[in-house]
């Protein structure tokens, strides 16, 4: 039981090229979620998607796209990335209409040179 | 519209004193409040919720709604508390989003 897996946990990428953040959940959750995390700016919240095939922006939506591919997976792409991307990423699930425990991945270190 | 504030970047303190992080909010109805942790080369995870009104690891927190705040405490701070607290705001209104606030690192003083 994994919980919620991340994938990569570090990633360098040079300004202009994509890529794509994994996150995987086995928790049968139905509410999944991106954020990133800035020093002096907490959490803040790139898209969220409350359950399959439904996908919302949060407060910090531009220069990411998302899929929510199936109840377990939920990618974050980075079409054109920019320095100022560079953050630590976290993705959290909760089950749907529970304002309860978000359960967070390990967190993907993304530089952008 | 919905807002969480931390004051404190950094706070510390000694080992055996009290300690006390503050969470103020703003809020149109019954917000549900959490407190949650990040230790050192670990994944974010709830320490507590108001809902629960328990203690975990010796934390309290009472969420005041006079006030709006959802300070956290301790009587006597350890070494292994010395982490990233963040204090998050969810409800009905916040279309099953969850807000935090900026954070506040703790360091223990041994």
């Amino acid at each position: 039981n994994a919980g919620v897996t991340q994938t990569p946990k570090f990633q360098v990428l040079k300004t202009g090229q994509s890529m794509t953040l994994q996150c995987a959940q086995d928790m049968n959750h139905n509410s999944m979620y991106w954020y990133r995390q800035d020093p002096g700016m907490g959490l803040r919240l790139i898209y969220y998607s409350a359950s399959e095939g439904t996908t919302d922006k949060g407060e910090v939506p531009n220069g990411y796209n998302v899929s929510r591919l199936n109840k377990r997976e939920f990618s974050l792409r980075l079409e054109s990335a920019a320095p100022s991307q560079t953050s630590v990423y976290f993705c959290a699930t909760n089950r749907r209409g529970d304002t309860g425990e978000l359960f967070f991945g390990e967190g993907s270190r993304l530089t952008v040179l | 519209a919905q807002r969480v504030t931390q004051p404190e970047k950094l706070l510390s303190v000694f080992k055996g004193a009290p300690v006390e992080l503050k969470c103020n909010y703003s809020y149109s109805g019954s917000p549900e409040l959490f407190w949650y942790v990040q230790y050192s080369r670990q994944r974010l995870q709830l320490l507590l919720r108001h809902i629960s009104r328990e203690s975990i690891k010796g934390f309290t927190a009472d969420l005041n709604k006079g006030e709006t705040s959802f300070h956290l405490k301790k009587p006597f701070a350890q070494e292994e508390d010395s982490a990233m607290y963040y204090c998050a705001l969810s409800g009905r209104n916040t279309g099953n989003q969850f807000y935090f606030g900026t954070g506040t690192s703790l360091t223990v003083i041994p």
